[in-house]
This record gives structure tokens, sequence and C-alpha cells, in this order.
């Protein structure tokens, strides 16, 4: 069974710092996604990782895949108020090819303090 | 008009009541989902159908029914609620052709069972 975990649950930060969320998973996969979630909103998607090394990059927001080690990060860079969000990494369950079922982690409420 | 539109937004319902929750779509995909949301346990597939002929049980289907009307439509049943089935819910699409098979999600439902 595919469990993904991700850490930490809640991250409260100052504008300009950095730091990274980790998302591990279970099982053998090749396909990772990053979704945001804004207070009372919906998923938005911010990032699909396809293959092991892959790296995204958008704005102050990079991601990374590893699947030998089954983790995927998640790192801010000098972080901004408007980056407050709940973060989501799901994971495909399958590997080679896409099931297209995917499990979510728990999330990580991100708080970014001025 | 938002491409994917979840009715109703919000539902107070009784224990044993019949609900039904809609979800549909202009985005032309095969694809749909829904997840049910709760506090610290992330997103957890309830089913999905990948065609109109096609209906799979996803995490947490006990308690739930779909019926997928359409390729724009797919709904969701309680056929007699419980209060832990209280949590916001959520319709998805994907179009796996692109590769990605991003989700779009709908705005949400949320329900309370009393």
């Amino acid at each position: 069974e595919l469990k993904v975990e991700q850490n930490p649950l809640f991250l409260s930060m100052q504008e300009g710092k950095n730091y990274t969320i980790y998302c591990n998973y279970s099982t053998t996969s090749d396909r990772l996604y990053w979704y945001r979630q804004d207070p009372g909103k919906s998923l938005e998607s911010l990032f699909v990782l396809l293959s092991n090394g892959a790296v995204k990059q958008e704005g102050r927001l990079m991601a990374s895949l590893d699947t030998k080690a089954r983790l995927s990060t998640l790192h801010i860079t000098a972080a901004v108020h408007d980056l407050s969000a709940t973060y989501f990494c799901a994971v495909d369950m399958g590997y080679g090819g896409a099931t297209n079922k995917l499990i979510f982690g728990t999330g990580t409420l991100l708080a970014v303090q001025p | 008009d938002a491409d994917v539109t979840q009715t109703p937004r919000n539902r107070i319902t009784k224990t044993g009541k019949r609900i039904m929750l809609e979800c549909s779509q202009t985005k032309g995909h095969d694809r749909m989902y829904w997840y049910r949301q709760d506090p610290g346990l992330g997103l957890r597939l309830i089913y999905y159908s990948f065609d109109v002929k096609d209906i799979n049980k996803g995490e947490i289907s006990d308690g739930y029914s779909v019926s997928r009307q359409a390729q724009a439509k797919f709904s969701l049943s309680l056929e007699s609620a419980i209060p832990n089935q209280t949590a916001l819910y959520f319709c998805a699409t994907s179009d796996p052709s692109s590769g990605a098979n991003v989700l779009t999600f709908g705005a949400g439902s949320r329900l309370t069972v009393l």
C-alpha cells in the first residue's frame, strides 16, 4: 500500500528566509505532483515531476524528485507572505506508466510572517 | 464559468439521509475523480472513472456510490449519511493525453452530517 508522508505538517517562517518541505513515499513511483491550496479554496497544480532527477522551478519555489530515495522536496527561497498556503504532494501509484490514481500527502501548512 | 463545477457548495443534513453531490465539467476530459478532504489527512480518493462505462473504487469507497451520467457529469451519493462523512468533497478531472495527467479540481462541496 502506497503511503505518502510530508514534513513538516506546519511551518511558520519569516519573510526572506529559505526552507524545504519534504515528501516521502513508501513504494516505487516515478510520477509526483505538487499542489497548492489557499484557505477555503480548491487545489491548484504547481509542479509535475515525471522522472528521477526531475527539477522544476517557478518563482520562489523549486521542486525535485529522487525516485531511488522515494523523496521529493519543495524548496522555498526568500519567502514572501503570498506563499502562505497548504502544500500537498501527490504520488501516482504506478511505476513506468501512470495509473492516474494519486495518493496525497497530509499537506504542509505554510505561514509566512512579516 | 468554472471548468469543474460542483453543487451544492455547502450542505447540512441529518444522519440517515440520502445525499447527492454533483460534478460537471466543460474541459472535455474523460477521467473524473471524487476525493474527500479531512483536516490532517490530506485528500483521499473515493471513486474514479476513466470513461462513461468505467467506474472504480478508490481508497475509501465504503458508504459511497457514484454515477457517471455522461462524459461531463459524475455524481457522488451517500445512501445513508453518517456524521463521520462530514468533510470537504472535491471533484477533479484529468486528461492523460498530455502525459502529465494533472488534476483540475472543482471548488469543493462542504458536507456536514448532524
